[in-house]
């Protein structure tokens, strides 16, 4: 069966820090995955999609970068947090011609 | 631009009652709809999901209506519960793979 795995679950940086959230899919090959950030009042929030290794997808300019170095492992970094990027992020899976996404536990991020 | 809408950031409603959750999208190539549910500090888990084929989709306690003219759908629960309690977003997937999410309905059943 497949699993998607994402750490932390939580993580308190400082501003100026830099990030980096790591997402790994389990149990299937090449599937599309996301990066979503929920934010009130703009419920989820899609940053980064990405079908396939090396190609990625903005939706959103802003703070972040994504990257697929792996089929099943996606990464959201940043360089220099700021404190805007708090939030609750959510890596998610689809594969192509379904119609279902699958999320991760998510990691609440804040930043002080 | 937000093509998937719910309009209703909160509802309330009695144990044992119907609770309704209204999504509205703007898209007409949109053919598959979906709802998640998702409490604090969790990621959404999928609940229910209809085809543009249909007009009703139900599932126990839960049912997804789908007026694809009006371009509306709707989540009834039935009876609600106070584990029903959560987030509740409306998705629906586009010909290239991306999801689109309301901004979420936050239900609270009243015990």
């Amino acid at each position: 069966s497949q699993t998607i795995h994402q750490w932390p679950a939580t993580l308190v940086q400082p501003v100026g820090s830099p990030l980096s959230l790591e997402c790994t899919v389990e149990g299937t090959s090449n599937p599309n995955l996301y990066w979503y950030r929920q934010a009130a009042g703009r419920g989820l929030q899609l940053l980064f999609y990405s079908v396939g290794i090396g190609q990625i997808s903005s939706e959103v300019p802003q703070n972040l970068s994504a990257s697929r170095p792996q089929d099943r492992q996606f990464i959201l970094s940043s360089k220099k947090l700021l404190l805007s990027d708090s939030g609750f992020y959510l890596c998610a899976w689809s594969l192509t011609g379904t119609t279902e996404a699958f999320f991760g536990q998510g990691t609440r991020l804040t930043v002080v | 631009d937000q093509q998937v809408k719910q309009n209703s950031p909160s509802l309330s409603v009695q144990e044992g009652r119907i609770s309704i959750l209204n999504c509205d999208y703007t898209n007409s190539m949109f053919d598959y709809f979906l709802w998640y549910k998702k409490y604090p500090a969790e990621g959404p888990t999928f609940l229910i999901s209809i085809s543009s084929i249909k007009d009703k989709n139900e599932d126990g306690r839960f049912t997804v209506f789908l007026n694809k003219s009006a371009k509306h759908l709707s989540l009834h629960i039935v009876p609600s519960q106070p584990g029903d309690s959560a987030v509740y977003f409306c998705a629906a997937p586009d010909t290239g793979n991306q999801f689109y999410f309301g901004t979420g309905t936050s239900l609270t059943v009243i015990p």
